[in-house]
């Protein structure tokens, strides 16, 4: 199946400054890409969706200034969390979808620790 | 109520069948999916099904589908350890753009040797 990236696996941060996440589809073009928050033992929440060249659509409740969502190119979404908090430590996991729309094909996740 | 919905855990002996059920709300799903999540890791996608098959089957996987009562299942044929994880059921929903797919809160399998 395809294959979709996520850098870092893991990050840790001080409160306050910001984190950038990448997303890559690796063999395929992605037309849109999620991004969604997991907390420990529950479902994934989906955070936002972003089509190439043009405005991510946030979920209601999330913050947009927040959480910088960019998709420049067809293969590559970034999500920045911006003065970084201790509760927004989560796992964040991006999935990709490409032509064949029935399919979503996600990330390893980034889990990441806001100290 | 939730968009979709899952009984949390269940549990079973390594060889039995595992069914993990799931309730939708959206009569429009088009596709309705089976994911699994290791522990620490991203979600693989099992197995999918379009609204209008009721029943696919593919090795030890078998899914059923109620779009009446917009039930789903997922059955997993002798239950190894490996099977041990958290499934998700989930649904696409239209949103501007395209669609999105919302999860359940996920099963959580448990296989006991």
């Amino acid at each position: 199946g395809a294959v979709v990236s996520q850098h870092p696996s893991w990050v840790i941060c001080k409160s306050g400054t910001s984190v950038k996440i990448e997303c890559r589809s690796l063999d395929f073009q992605a037309t849109t890409m999620f991004w969604y928050r997991q907390f420990p033992k529950q479902s994934l929440m989906l955070m936002a969706t972003s089509n190439e060249g043009s405005k991510a659509t946030y979920e209601q409740g999330v913050e947009k200034d927040k959480f910088l969502i960019n998709h420049a190119s067809l293969t590559l979404s970034t999500l920045t969390v911006t003065s970084a908090h201790p509760e927004d430590s989560s796992f964040y996991i991006c999935s990709a979808r490409g032509l064949a729309k029935e399919t979503q094909y996600f990330g390893p996740g980034t889990r990441l620790l806001v100290l | 109520g939730e968009d979709v919905e899952q009984s949390l855990f269940l549990s079973v002996r390594e060889g039995d069948s595992s069914v993990i059920n799931c309730t939708y709300t959206d009569s429009s799903s088009t596709y309705l999916y089976w994911y699994k999540q290791e522990p620490g890791a991203g979600l693989q996608l099992l197995t999918y099904i379009f609204s209008n098959m009721d029943m696919k089957q593919d090795q030890r996987l078998t899914v059923l589908l109620n779009k009446k009562d917009k039930h789903l299942s997922l059955r997993i044929a002798d239950t190894q350890t490996g099977d041990s994880a958290i499934y998700f059921c989930a649904e696409n929903k239209g949103n501007t753009g395209g669609f999105k797919t919302i999860f359940g809160a996920g099963t959580r399998l448990f296989v006991k040797a």
